[in-house]
């Protein structure tokens, strides 16, 4: 089946880019998505790309894909104490009501 | 504008006991609906979903079971729960149309400690 691969951690300082990976194995991946989890809340839509697309960009956030590897980044620019969550990544086939969802990476942004 | 509803935000119940979580969505019509478990580890696994009134589609066999008594209602229920039970529990929607650039709208979720 179809499966989503994350780092579970990574730690930056405040101010500086985060880089948060995923990969994924389902070639007729449609969408991809980013989700953020603060603590004791509900996922959040961040972002999204379709797959023919190479690159989306909105304020902080930068998206990649590169659909031959099967790997999405998520990039924050300038990142803030505030952007401390879970992050989620996750793929949707068209054809299927039901998205796969990676395990989440931790951000920890240290002032 | 569409908005999801998710109660109760915690809940802590008795070994044995039953259980009722309730989920609500306005502003759309015919969403699909989806209940989510997460636990500790923060993976998050597909309890149920649903795509019309009356159709549930189980996605692990538990304790758990669901149902779809309106459009926009999606409940989660037990007859008897157990300590595995405990976790945070997420309610999601979906528009129905294949477009996928909406993704997920999820709510706020339900802490349950089973003790």
């Amino acid at each position: 089946g179809e499966d989503v691969e994350q780092s579970l951690f990574l730690s930056v300082r405040e101010g500086d880019s985060s880089v948060i990976n995923c990969t994924y194995t389902d070639s007729s991946s449609t969408y991809l998505y980013w989700y953020k989890q603060e603590p004791g809340a509900g996922l959040q839509l961040l972002t999204y790309i379709f797959s023919n697309m190479d690159m989306k960009q909105d304020q902080r956030l930068t998206v990649l894909l590169n659909k031959k590897d099967k790997h999405l980044s998520l990039r924050i620019a300038d990142t803030q104490t505030g952007d401390s969550a879970i992050y989620f990544c996750a793929e949707w086939e068209g054809g299927s009501y039901i998205p796969t969802f990676g395990r989440g990476t931790s951000l920890i942004v240290h002032p | 504008s569409q908005t999801i509803h998710q109660w109760p935000a915690t809940l802590v119940q008795p070994v044995g006991s039953p259980l009722s979580l309730e989920c609500t969505v306005e502003g759309t019509s015919n969403p699909n609906l989806y209940w989510y478990r997460q636990a500790a580890g923060r993976g998050l696994q597909l309890l149920f979903y649903s795509v019309g009134i009356g159709q549930i589609s189980s996605e692990v066999p538990q304790n758990l079971s669901a149902s779809r008594p309106q459009d926009r209602q999606f409940i989660l229920s037990s007859k008897k729960l157990l300590l595995s039970d405990s976790g945070f529990y997420l309610c999601a929607w979906r528009t129905a149309n294949r477009g996928g650039s909406y993704g997920y709208t999820f709510g706020s979720g339900t802490r349950l400690t089973v003790v």
